[in-house]
């Protein structure tokens, strides 16, 4: 199994709006609806912002906003803010198997 | 509230075998539905997982990993356990265990907690 497809980086103003891809295959992403996003601060564990493909994990903001087409999920944040700085891997299974994208580094400029 | 925390040797000399311990609290490793999971960091780099056990035994692992790799649950003790044989020092890393929610077709979910994660020198 091969990891998913993420941009290495992304960077935005405050205030304005991202976009983070992950892209995979009908096998993971195409073929579920499992896809979830993980914020990482530095030095910190993973934790969880979206599940099932969109639906918000308790006490994450509306400006977090996850999708799917084909292959292809995403993470959008809007209203970036300054603690959105972070790094961002998105999950899916393969039947049993992980999945994790390589990471997007989102820079608030 | 249920918790997760790591404990273990902080540094493994080569060849020899890193055995890690997830600690579960305010909860049960035999709660249905979950799977416990060992993922690993490597410094500056992604997340990789190493492998996962449900309450029944059943385990699966990376296929990168599988041949050196054992993860095991002791309900007694409420724990779950990670082996790793015949370390080398691409094995060093930040070591997370985490809880994985099981769909309703048996499949790996997401990740809705993590311990703070342990890190793993390999040197002699």
């Amino acid at each position: 199994q091969s990891a998913l497809t993420q941009p290495r980086s992304v960077s935005g103003s405050p205030g304005q709006s991202v976009t983070i891809s992950c892209t995979g295959t009908s096998s993971d992403v195409g073929g579920y609806d499992y896809v979830s996003w993980y914020q990482q601060h530095p030095g910190k564990a993973p934790k969880l912002i979206i599940y099932d493909v969109l639906t918000r994990a308790s006490g994450v903001p509306g400006r977090f906003f996850g999708s799917k087409s084909g292959n292809t999920a995403s993470l959008t944040i809007s209203g970036l803010q300054a603690d959105d700085e972070a790094d961002y891997y998105c999950f899916s299974n393969a039947r049993r198997y992980i999945l994790f994208g390589g990471g997007t580094k989102l820079t608030v400029l | 509230q249920v918790q997760l925390q790591e404990s273990g040797p902080g540094l493994v000399k080569p060849s020899q075998t890193l055995s890690l311990t997830c600690s579960v609290s305010g909860g049960s490793v035999t709660t249905a539905g979950y799977y416990w999971t060992w993922i690993r960091q490597h410094p500056g780099e992604g997340l990789d997982w190493i492998g996962y056990i449900y309450s029944s035994g059943d385990t699966y692992y990376n296929p990168s990993l599988r041949s050196r790799v054992t993860v095991s649950l002791d309900m007694s003790k409420n724990q779950f356990s990670l082996t790793l044989d015949s370390v080398t020092a691409a094995d060093a890393a930040i070591y997370f265990c985490a809880r994985l929610w099981r769909t309703r077709i048996g499949a790996p979910g997401g990740f809705d907690l993590w311990g703070q994660g342990i890190l793993v020198t390999v040197s002699s």
